[in-house]
């Protein structure tokens, strides 16, 4: 069974453009949901989708928004990028249900320059 | 407001000794506990967790144990190996907020050969 595939791995931008980031979950799950991990603040929520629908939302500026498609697949987006948006993103998947272990991918880790 | 805490952010451990790593969180409103390895340039992967019903959860050389009146968790590893070492989470979540889970900020454990 293929796990969390995110893309791309890496990448760099520079301050203002936007970026955008895909991730497919394990097939079957129905939950996605994204984190940020820098050194000083650790892994952070973002946001969480199921079956299309935002179900959760964490603390962080509109600049940042996400969605998911049919498939399940998902996509985050950060607009007017800004230097402390140099981080690690993380996407996890789960079934949705009663487990709440996230399956997590390798990251796609954004360096804003 | 950190309501996952690790306070420890690194542990040396000789091999075949017990490796213990401390978690800490203020709100009561959690009910399940997880912890996860992260290696460098991976995603972190589920390790064991934990609901609030029970005080101790064993898989293998892994045990959580929960201690709901101090708000504290703690993982112990038995024989740690060198394997382990990688850097551990504590995570939290509520059964409302769905896959939204809480990190603590990680402790970075070696294990010595």
């Amino acid at each position: 069974k293929a796990g969390v595939t995110q893309t791309p791995r890496y990448l760099i931008k520079t301050r203002g453009q936007q970026v955008t980031l895909s991730c497919s979950p394990i097939s079957g799950h129905r939950s996605v949901s994204w984190y940020q991990q820098t050194p000083g603040q650790g892994l952070q929520f973002l946001f969480e989708y199921f079956s299309e629908t935002q179900r959760n939302k964490g603390n962080f500026p509109g600049r940042f928004s996400g969605r998911q498609f049919s498939n399940s697949r998902s996509e985050m987006n950060v607009s007017t990028l800004e230097l402390g948006d140099s981080a690690l993103y993380l996407c996890a998947s789960s079934p949705g249900g009663l487990e709440r272990e996230l399956f997590f991918g390798e990251g796609s880790r954004l360096t804003v320059l | 407001d950190q309501q996952v805490k690790q306070n420890s952010p690194s542990l040396s451990v000789q091999e075949g000794r017990i490796s213990i790593l401390n978690c800490d969180y203020t709100n009561s409103m959690f009910d399940y506990f997880l912890w996860y390895k992260k290696y460098p340039a991976e995603g972190p992967t589920f390790l064991i967790s934990i609901s609030s019903i029970k005080d101790k959860n064993e898989d293998g050389r892994f045990t959580v144990f929960l201690n709901k009146s101090a708000k504290h968790l703690s993982l112990h590893i038995v024989p740690s190996q060198p394997g382990d070492s990688a850097v551990y989470f504590c995570a939290a979540s509520r059964w409302s907020s769905g896959d939204k889970l809480t990190f603590g900020t990680g402790t970075r454990l070696a294990v010595r050969p």
